[in-house]
């Protein structure tokens, strides 16, 4: 049971690359979430899914899409990547009893 | 806007010592509310959570407190520890929307 595995750590891209990072679950959670964390501003919630095939908007979702074909994937795409965009993003799930979340261990991204 | 704060950014404790962290909300719809623990390099990690119809919830080492009428949320950690040096948010959901998130506490261990 591998929990939220987020995918890669690490990423540097250039302003305007695309880019997708992955999160996948193992523990048929159907609410999946990402949150891109700042120095000074918390944990913000960008896109989040309530089940398969249904996506919502976030706190700041500009910039990034995503998509819910499965219950165990969530990817966030970058169309265009902005150094706006440096940050670190969790990816949280949660089932259906419990209120908490389970968070991946997070990507940092950096956009030069 | 409805937000979750926190009073202090940072707290340096002595090894042994309890610590309490404060966290504000201002949504009084707020029904449901969660402390994390997040260490360097790592995601957040549930600590303990408490609903609005409680006004403490015990845990191992840790406690915490609601009050509703000033809106306020305590972490209270006894007996602090040098593995409990990490980062510390409150956060709080109204129903059945995404948590939100406040922006953290450093806490520091002095041994």
């Amino acid at each position: 049971n591998a929990g939220v595995t987020q995918t890669p750590k690490f990423q540097v891209l250039k302003t305007g690359q695309s880019m997708t990072l992955q999160c996948a679950q193992d523990m048929n959670h159907e609410y999946m979430s990402w949150y891109r964390q700042d120095p000074g501003m918390g944990l913000r919630l960008i896109h989040y899914s309530v089940g398969a095939g249904i996506t919502d908007q976030g706190e700041v979702p500009n910039g990034y899409n995503v998509s819910r074909s499965t219950t165990e994937d969530f990817p966030l795409r970058l169309l265009s990547a902005a150094p706006s965009q440096t940050s670190v993003y969790f990816c949280a799930t949660k089932d259906s009893f419990n209120y908490g979340y389970t968070f991946g261990s997070g990507t940092r991204l950096t956009v030069v | 806007g409805e937000s979750v704060g926190l009073h202090l950014p940072t707290l340096s404790v002595q090894e042994g010592d309890n610590s309490i962290i404060n966290c504000a909300y201002s949504n009084s719809a707020s029904d449901y509310f969660i402390w994390y623990k997040q260490e360097s390099g790592k995601g957040p990690q549930f600590i303990i959570d408490i609903r609005s119809n409680m006004d403490k919830r015990q845990g191992q080492r840790v406690t915490v407190l609601l009050n509703k009428t000033v809106k306020h949320l305590s972490l209270q950690i006894a007996a602090t520890q040098p593995g409990d040096s990490a980062v510390y948010f409150c956060a709080e959901r109204a129903g059945n929307t995404p948590l939100v998130f406040g922006k953290g506490t450093r806490l520091s261990v002095i041994a």
